[in-house]
């Protein structure tokens, strides 16, 4: 199957620093991306839809300014966690969909960031 | 609004035996339906989707699931479970109408523990 590349796997960072996420389609184009953040024993909660080419939509309660995606390519988005904090400690999937010309295609995952601010 | 629900948190079932694990799901329109599997501090497998045709679905590694409108489930099965199966599944939904939104919506998850 399609084949979603995250990076880092773990990153560990000082409060008040910044952390980039990557996410990348391997062997697919994406135009939408998707960021997900889940707490442990939780579930999937939607932070934002990466638009590529354009601003990412951001699910109600998510700060824009806090949590920059970047879409500049069929094949990348990023996530920046700005000016972390503990509570930003979680971790971070990406998913993407491989044929933006056909909703119903398969949305594949990433195999998530580990964001631990200290 | 779409969403997704798993009743259980965990479901337990030996070796061999027949496993379910149950969803139930709420959209405005028909239905796109996904199962995902999660293994400890991994990211998300796809199993398998129902998005129009036959209501029984297969998937990976020998799942499947039934589609069933008026009740609005999306059981996921599976005739022998292994114990590699133990694993935290999730059930998702898509309304690909006008209306829905494009990402997933996902459920809280079961854990399936498969004793030996």
């Amino acid at each position: 199957g399609a084949v979603v590349s995250q990076h880092p796997s773990w990153v560990i960072c000082k409060s008040g620093t910044s952390v980039k996420i990557e996410c990348r389609s391997l062997d697919f184009q994406a135009t939408t991306m998707f960021w997900y953040r889940q707490f442990p024993k939780q579930s999937l909660m939607l932070m934002a839809t990466s638009n590529e080419g354009s601003k990412a939509t951001y699910e109600q309660g998510v700060e824009k300014d806090k949590f920059l995606i970047n879409h500049a390519s069929l094949t990348l988005s990023t996530l920046t966690v700005t000016s972390a904090h503990p509570e930003d400690s979680s971790f971070y999937i990406c998913s993407a969909r491989d044929d933006p010309g056909n909703s119903g295609n398969t949305i594949y995952f990433g195999e998530g960031s580990w964001l631990t601010v200290v | 609004a779409q969403s997704v629900a798993q009743p259980e948190d965990q479901v337990n079932v030996a070796e061999g035996n027949p496993l379910t694990v149950k969803c139930t799901y709420s959209v405005s329109g028909n239905p796109y339906l996904f199962w995902y599997v999660q293994y400890p501090n991994r990211g998300l497998q796809f199993l398998l989707k129902y998005i129009t045709g036959d209501n029984l679905v297969k998937g990976s590694y020998g799942f499947e699931a039934e589609f069933n409108k008026s009740q609005t489930s999306f059981h996921l099965k599976k005739p022998s479970a292994l114990v590699s199966d133990s694993a935290l599944y999730f059930c998702a939904v898509r309304d690909p109408g006008p209306a829905g939104r494009r990402a997933l919506t996902f459920g809280s998850g079961t854990r399936l523990q498969v004793q030996p």
